[in-house]
């Protein structure tokens, strides 16, 4: 199955500034998604991130605070912009393509301080 | 809206015991059930699946069948081992909600020697 590499792995950011976290797949896949983990809490689904158009986002997120790039079918970013710590989560992409199932990079583990 | 519910942690066993995490759910149709498993420090895993109604998916020894009656993917394995020691979620991907997953609480469990 197709492998994520998301980076970075963790950070520690100062609050008021933005984050941009990267996740390469080894292969091309349909769909990508960014996720949320807050503290002690389950995913939520931040976005769907669509390959040359803006993603498609779910209610309570906006472009503003996380845009979200999608360049090609390997390749998407998301940024945490002017960061206050309640930002602080776990962030994670995933990828799915047709007849597959959703696999997932190893998370990003962002602290706002 | 779809939504997954999960049996509250965190769940603490000896080694050798039987494991039971309950999951139900709530969806319009026919949604494809998961459950993933997070090990410390690490992204999610696809633990086994099942994509229809009796349909029984299984894995490194754990189990879970789809009962459509009683909307449930309960999470069973018959001899946990140390090994097992992670977050369990359950999660949907519904008819009408394409690739987007909807996730659980999640459970931690903690099995010890």
């Amino acid at each position: 199955s197709a492998v994520i590499s998301q980076k970075p792995s963790r950070d520690i950011c100062q609050r008021g500034t933005s984050l941009t976290i990267q996740c390469q797949v080894d292969s091309q896949v349909t769909m990508m998604f960014w996720y949320r983990q807050q503290p002690g809490q389950s995913l939520t689904l931040i976005a769907t991130a669509n390959q040359g158009s803006e993603a498609t986002y779910e209610s309570g997120f906006v472009i503003d605070k996380f845009p979200i790039s999608r360049p090609n079918l390997t390749f998407s970013t998301l940024t945490v912009s002017n960061m206050s710590p309640e930002d602080s989560s776990i962030y994670l992409c995933s990828g799915e393509d047709v007849g597959t199932e959703a696999f997932f990079g190893q998370g990003t583990r962002l602290t706002v301080v | 809206g779809n939504s997954v519910t999960q049996m509250e942690g965190p769940v603490t066993l000896s080694e050798e015991a039987f494991l039971t995490i309950n999951c139900t759910y709530t969806a319009t149709g026919y949604p494809s059930l998961f459950w993933y498993v997070q090990y410390p420090g690490e992204g999610l895993q696809l633990l086994l699946k099942a994509t229809k109604a009796d349909d029984k998916g299984s894995n490194k020894g754990f189990e879970a069948t789809y009962r459509k009656e009683t909307t449930s993917f309960h999470l069973e394995k018959g001899s946990v081992q140390v090994s097992d020691s992670a977050v369990y979620f359950c999660a949907l991907s519904g008819e009408t909600s394409g690739s987007r997953l909807t996730f659980g609480e999640g459970t931690q469990l903690t099995v010890n020697p």
